[in-house]
């Protein structure tokens, strides 16, 4: 079945240093979005990339959708301590309304 | 109302027991998601509705697993005969259809213990 990955699992960084996190499907996407979920919280909507090859900004964040649409990527500039939490992909196959769920990416931000 | 709610926001069952989890969507959201998630893990698509009909239940790990939603609103996720291994969060999202696979907003969760 399709499978959605992401790397890192784990990050550690230091405030003000950047972040990226990569996700992977092992099929073609309609469209991806992300969420972040804090410790002991429940997902939040971030943002819906659909086009390939587009690219979104929210102040220090970055969304990239690939060209292909089988990968995506979230860019933090300047991370602050806010930023803590557990970032997700989630896919959606055309055709279909089942999102899968990225693996996450744990991000710490070091004070 | 103003978000998703899941009723209980925490259930400890005995292993073999029945349990329902509640779940409001955001008013006026038609689809509706059941999503579970264990520790350290993302969540788990378990079905879809949209309206009144489970439009994919193809999430459900096993027939002990069911879910409704009579009225197109409230929906309950019913686990017959608990066993540890369903000791994990069950989230639920809504989400407004019509805009092109729109954005999920999710409940708190209600944690699942089973002992």
């Amino acid at each position: 079945g399709q499978q959605v990955m992401q790397i890192p699992q784990y990050q550690h960084v230091q405030e003000g240093e950047d972040f990226t996190t990569y996700c992977n499907s092992s099929t073609t996407l309609s469209n991806i979005q992300w969420y972040k979920q804090r410790p002991g919280g429940h997902p939040v909507f971030l943002i819906q990339l659909v086009k390939s090859g587009e690219v979104k900004k929210q102040k220090r964040l970055t969304f990239q959708f690939g060209e292909a649409k089988k990968n995506s990527s979230l860019h933090i500039t300047a991370t602050q301590t806010t930023d803590v939490g557990t970032y997700f992909c989630a896919g959606l196959n055309s055709g279909t309304y089942k999102y899968i769920f990225g693996t996450g990416t744990r991000l710490k931000v070091l004070a | 109302g103003a978000g998703v709610s899941q009723t209980p926001s925490n259930k400890v069952t005995e292993k073999g027991k029945y349990v329902e989890l509640r779940c409001d969507p955001i008013s006026g959201h038609t689809a509706l998601y059941w999503y579970r998630q264990s520790l350290g893990q993302g969540p788990e698509f378990l079905i879809y509705f949209q309206g009144t009909g489970a439009a994919d239940d193809s999430g459900l790990p096993n027939d002990r697993f069911f879910a409704v939603r009579p009225e197109g609103s409230v929906s309950t996720l019913k686990i017959q005969r608990t066993e540890r291994g369903d000791s994990a969060v069950y989230l639920c999202a809504s989400s407004l259809m019509g805009t092109g696979a729109p954005e999920a907003f999710f409940g708190q969760g209600t944690r699942l213990t089973v002992v």
